[in-house]
């Protein structure tokens, strides 16, 4: 257990339709990164929040944001979703900056299916 | 623009033989390395990592080795078992970067044959 949580594990919605999936980061940790990962794809970044404030964006869509709110728990909203949006979505926590504090704890994942 | 790649999709070995997994990284200038384990329907989990200033690292039945030179980086899994079977990414960040993230490749499938 990497002592990051997410939820929901599964989460089944149409087109069009907007989610939010849930991330808690390991207790003490100051850095949240949303990552997706589709069918065969490795992990593409989406986004990085350090202590309440937006660190780093990566490939992320228009359509999804994120924010990590004052107790460090962190929300990735996904909008408008289309087919190609169905994927896993990985949180990570660090503790922060530097070297070894960069070392990422992944969540077991979110599966995304989008019909 | 930087990449991180891994030279096989896929490899298979006899249990109890070991592993070697290749990673090619396209920035000189990262400054560390990290190896990730992924078994199915579960989240990357850390393996172990290295500083750039290094070129060698030992772990727990595993070893990471770092060419600089050419840009190589490789894990070996010692006396491979059947629990070894997942997928191994590589990562490297470059703390200089306004950015500092991971930058994953795209992984390996291990498949170790009882």
């Amino acid at each position: 257990d990497s002592g990051v949580t997410q939820t929901p594990k599964h989460l089944i919605t149409a087109t069009g339709q907007r989610v939010t999936l849930r991330c808690s980061p390991r207790s003490g940790d100051l850095s949240v990164y949303w990552y997706q990962q589709s069918l065969d794809q490795g992990l593409q970044f989406l986004i990085q929040y350090y202590n309440g404030e937006e660190r780093a964006k990566g490939n992320i869509l228009e359509r999804f944001s994120a924010q990590q709110f004052p107790d460090l728990h962190s929300e990735l909203n996904l909008s408008s979703l289309e087919l190609g949006d169905s994927a896993l979505y990985f949180c990570a926590s660090s503790l922060g900056q530097g070297m070894a504090k960069n070392i990422q704890y992944f969540g077991a994942g979110t599966r995304l299916s989008v019909l | 623009g930087e990449s991180v790649g891994l030279h096989l999709p896929t490899l298979s070995v006899q249990e109890g033989d070991n592993s070697i997994i290749n990673c090619a990284y396209s920035n000189s200038a990262s400054d560390y390395f990290i190896w990730y384990k992924q078994e199915s329907g579960k989240g990357p989990q850390f393996i172990i990592d290295i500083r750039s200033n290094m070129d060698k690292r030992q772990g727990q039945r595993v070893t990471v080795l770092l060419n600089k030179t050419v840009k190589h980086l490789s894990l070996q899994i010692a006396a491979t078992q059947p629990g070894d079977s997942a997928v191994y990414f590589c990562a490297d960040i470059f703390l200089g970067g306004s950015q500092g993230n991971l930058i994953f490749g795209k992984g390996t499938k291990l498949s170790v044959k009882p």
